[in-house]
């Protein structure tokens, strides 16, 4: 079956301008997260969603948003973009059931550079 | 949030085993502990996961304590593309959130 297609891998911005980006996830996946990695930070959560519902929320400022659609497929934006940000996102996506364990399938990721 | 501890770095030679130490003393009992791997700037990759009973894969063994404080990640004939960053994380089963430490870096070694 198709993994974790995220779009775009590679982009480059200004400080200032904002960026989206896109995970679609593996078919059945209810649930999409979203993480952001950086060389002093390592890999830190950002969000979950759940059902088109934000259901988890990370520490990050409200520049960082995202949202989920009826088909699972979810988007993170970040606005006002600094140099700070720049990072590989990365998002995986699970079932999300009650019980039992949730393995979560991770895509490529996208890497954003901020000039 | 939480948290496990890792030895930063490790050294095996390829074809012998990798065994990977974790602690996870603040595991509650519904949590499972999940291992997960990245080499160098691909997104992270299941390995295993377990809750009390060990584990074995195609990839690797996972032995949790009896207590369910510690676990060992087991490559039983590491090679050369297992160099990694390997990352020991434990967590509730109903979420995609995951709490991230530093893992270990496992260099195979010809």
């Amino acid at each position: 079956k198709a993994g974790v297609t995220q779009t775009p891998r590679y982009l480059i911005k200004t400080r200032g301008q904002q960026v989206t980006l896109s995970c679609s996830p593996i078919s059945g996946h209810r649930s999409v997260s979203w993480y952001q990695q950086t060389p002093g930070q390592g890999l830190q959560f950002l969000f979950e969603y759940f059902s088109e519902t934000q259901r988890n929320k990370g520490n990050f400022p409200g520049r960082f948003s995202g949202r989920q659609f009826s088909n699972s497929r979810s988007e993170m934006n970040v606005s006002t973009l600094e140099l700070g940000d720049s990072a590989l996102y990365l998002c995986a996506s699970t079932y999300g059931r009650d019980s039992g364990a949730n393995v979560l399938t991770f895509g490529a990721g996208s890497r954003l550079t901020v000039l | 949030d939480a948290k496990t501890t890792q030895p930063p770095s490790m050294d095996c030679a390829e074809g012998r085993a990798a065994n990977l130490p974790c602690n996870h003393s603040t595991i509650s009992g519904n949590e499972y502990v999940y291992w997960y791997r990245q080499i160098h700037s691909q997104g992270p990759q299941y390995i295993i996961h377990g809750l009390k009973n060990n584990e074995t894969n195609e990839m690797a063994s996972l032995i949790i304590t009896e207590d369910r404080k510690s676990s060992t990640l087991i490559l039983p004939h590491a090679t050369l593309r297992d160099t990694a960053v390997y990352y020991c994380i434990h967590g509730s089963g109903n979420t995609g959130k995951l709490i991230f430490g530093q893992g270990t870096t496992l260099q195979v070694k010809p």
